[in-house]
Formats: structure tokens, sequence, C-alpha cells
């Protein structure tokens, strides 16, 4: 079954030192997508990105980056030299298709960059 | 290009009482979903339509919500009569086709007294 875990609830860390954030998922199907989403105060999901089952390559966005390894069924994220902006919930998400495709978002996990 | 548009941003109702909840996906996009989210939680798939079809309405509470996309652009999301449990922020969201990436709008907060 579609289950995806983010087993760290709160981060606190203190400006300008790097942070990942775990997400471990569980699926049967051999395609299937996986997200991350940030979701600062205002309440909004802002996409960060998608990542498809066949396209294990490491990403790297600005300070953002992505480590995806099918072996351990993980998709974890890390910020690099963290700043007060990052503060928000970030939750992982899985995608795949069964009669349709829809999501699993994992519980989020709360990040707390400190001046 | 426009995003997911949800109106009203806000709302407090008592128990027992009706509310309704408005979404203008982004343009073209084909699948439009509603999400709620209660504190502390992640999002819950409520319903998702393609188009103007339900695809997948497993987790909507039947009793007591209804849902609707007419001419598979604009879409409502009542409750109806609302309970204490229904405080939550309902978020609207869409994609081009079902497997593409989800855009979410900015949600309806809502308190049930």
């Amino acid at each position: 079954a579609q289950k995806v875990t983010q087993a760290q609830t709160e981060i606190s860390v203190v400006e300008k030192e790097d942070v990942t954030l775990d997400c471990v998922y569980e699926t049967r199907d051999t395609t299937y997508y996986l997200f991350w989403y940030k979701q600062p105060p205002s309440g909004e999901l802002v996409f960060l990105i998608r990542r498809n089952s066949f396209d294990e390559q490491n990403e790297i966005s600005g300070r953002y980056s992505w480590n995806f390894q099918k072996s351990t069924s993980s998709f974890n994220f890390t910020i690099t030299a963290s700043q007060v902006v990052d503060s928000a919930v970030y939750f992982c998400a899985l995608s795949e298709y069964s009669g349709t495709y829809k999501y699993i978002f994992g519980t989020g996990t709360r990040l707390k960059v400190l001046a | 290009e426009a995003g997911v548009a949800q109106s009203p941003r806000y709302k407090i109702i008592e128990k027992r009482q009706s509310v309704a909840f408005w979404c203008n996906p982004i343009s073209g996009h084909a699948t439009l979903y509603w999400y709620q989210q209660i504190l502390g939680q992640g999002p819950k798939l409520l319903i998702q339509f393609q188009n103007n079809g339900v695809v997948d309405d497993s987790q909507l509470p039947k009793d007591r919500f209804s849902a609707e996309r007419l001419k598979g652009v604009d879409s409502t999301l009542k409750i109806q009569p609302a309970k204490l449990e229904d405080s939550a922020v309902y978020l609207c969201a869409s994609s081009l086709v079902a497997q593409e990436t989800q855009y979410f709008g900015p949600g309806t907060r809502l308190l049930v007294l």
C-alpha cells in the first residue's frame, strides 16, 4: 500500500547550518512520482520538485538538493546554508497509479531556522 | 500565468450550518482536487475531478460533503451540516493531467464553533 513517512516532526537549526529532511516511502508500483512541497506560515503549498521512479539522478537547485535512492525507498531533501525564510513545514508526497494517479502526503516536517 | 484561486480565504460558522467553497483552477488544467488539511497533518484528498467527472471520492464524507465541477472548470465544495471536526484548511489543487504536478491554491480556513 502507498505510504509516506516523515519521521522528523520538527527540526530546529541555526541560520547557515545545513539540514536534511528525510522521506521514506512504500509503493507496489515500479512507476511512481515523488514530490516535495513547502508550506510557509501563509498556508499555501509551494511545489519544489517532482521526480519519477526511473530517474535516480540527484538534483541541485541553488541551496536545495534532493537525494533519491530506490534501494532504500528514500527521497531526502537537503537545504544548504539555511536561512530564516526557509522556516516552513515541508511535505513529501508519493503519486502512484491505482485507477488514477493520486497523491499520498507525509505528515510533514516543521523546520525552524533561528537567526 | 494565474495560479489556483480560492474563496473565501476564511470562514467561521456554527455547527449544523452549511458552507460552500469555490475554486478556479489554472487555465487548461483538466484535473482538479479538493483536500482537507487538519492542523498538524498532511493534506488528505477528498475528491478528484477529471474535467467534470469524478474519478475518486473514496474519502469524501458523502453524508455531509458534496462537490461539483460544472463545465470542467470552476468547482465548489459544500458542507451541510457542518460539524466541529470539519474545522480545517480546505485546499484546492489542479494539474494538467492526473500524473503531472499539482499546484495548490491559498486554501480556505474553516472554523466550526
